[in-house]
């Protein structure tokens, strides 16, 4: 079965401009949770989603934002970008959010110029 | 507070040596500890949960509650093994976050 889709792959934004990441879980899972990446920061969660509702929140600035479809397919947005933003941003689904069944997407690379 | 200290940020080992990977933890309750590798240009990938006491590629990782600590081991490193290592954890019974340590690139050398 098809793994969990990221796009794009990579994106080179402008300071103060948004972004929007979009990923598609495995067929069936309906949880997604979404995860920055930096060397400084490691791995820092976002948020996650479960049946259309945020089910869980990390600590980042109200700029990032995210949405999950009936499909289960998500987004996230971040708006008035940072240069400090640029990070590769992983997704992950599981079936009902249970941490030890994720599976992981090769990522977003954003890079904020 | 949840937190997860991997101690090396580069480990280096010759193929065939024991390598140990350590991890502590921090957490208030009973966690559900992990170990995900990432190969080179591969994704994020779960390579064993303490819960299912299981070995995968040779590697064991035992939970000790009283040290806080779930180091992961291999008696006999391979070239293969050669990879990025992150200790995680998160709360019992799954829908909770992962925490993730900052990982430890693990090279083995022939």
């Amino acid at each position: 079965k098809a793994g969990v889709t990221q796009t794009p792959r990579y994106l080179i934004k402008t300071r103060g401009q948004q972004v929007t990441l979009s990923c598609s879980p495995i067929s069936g899972h309906r949880s997604v949770s979404w995860y920055q990446q930096t060397p400084g920061q490691g791995l820092q969660f976002l948020f996650e989603y479960f049946s259309e509702t945020q089910r869980n929140k990390g600590n980042f600035p109200g700029r990032f934002s995210g949405r999950q479809f009936s499909n289960s397919r998500s987004e996230m947005n971040v708006s008035t970008l940072e240069l400090g933003d640029s990070a590769l941003y992983l997704c992950a689904s599981s079936t009902r959010g249970e941490s030890y069944g994720y599976t992981f997407g090769s990522g977003t690379r954003l890079t904020v110029v | 507070a949840q937190r997860v200290t991997q101690p090396e940020k580069l480990l280096s080992v010759f193929k065939g040596a024991p390598v140990e990977l350590k991890c502590n933890y921090s957490y208030s309750g009973s966690p559900e500890l992990f170990w995900y590798v990432q190969y080179s240009r591969q994704r994020l990938q779960l390579l064993l949960r303490h819960i299912s006491r299981e070995s995968i590629k040779g590697f064991t990782a035992d939970l000790n509650k009283g040290e806080t600590s779930f180091h992961l081991k291999k008696p006999f490193a391979q070239e293969e093994d050669s990879a990025m290592y992150y200790c995680a954890l998160s709360g019992q019974g799954g829908s909770e976050k992962l925490v993730f340590g900052k990982g430890t690139k693990l090279t083995v050398n022939p």
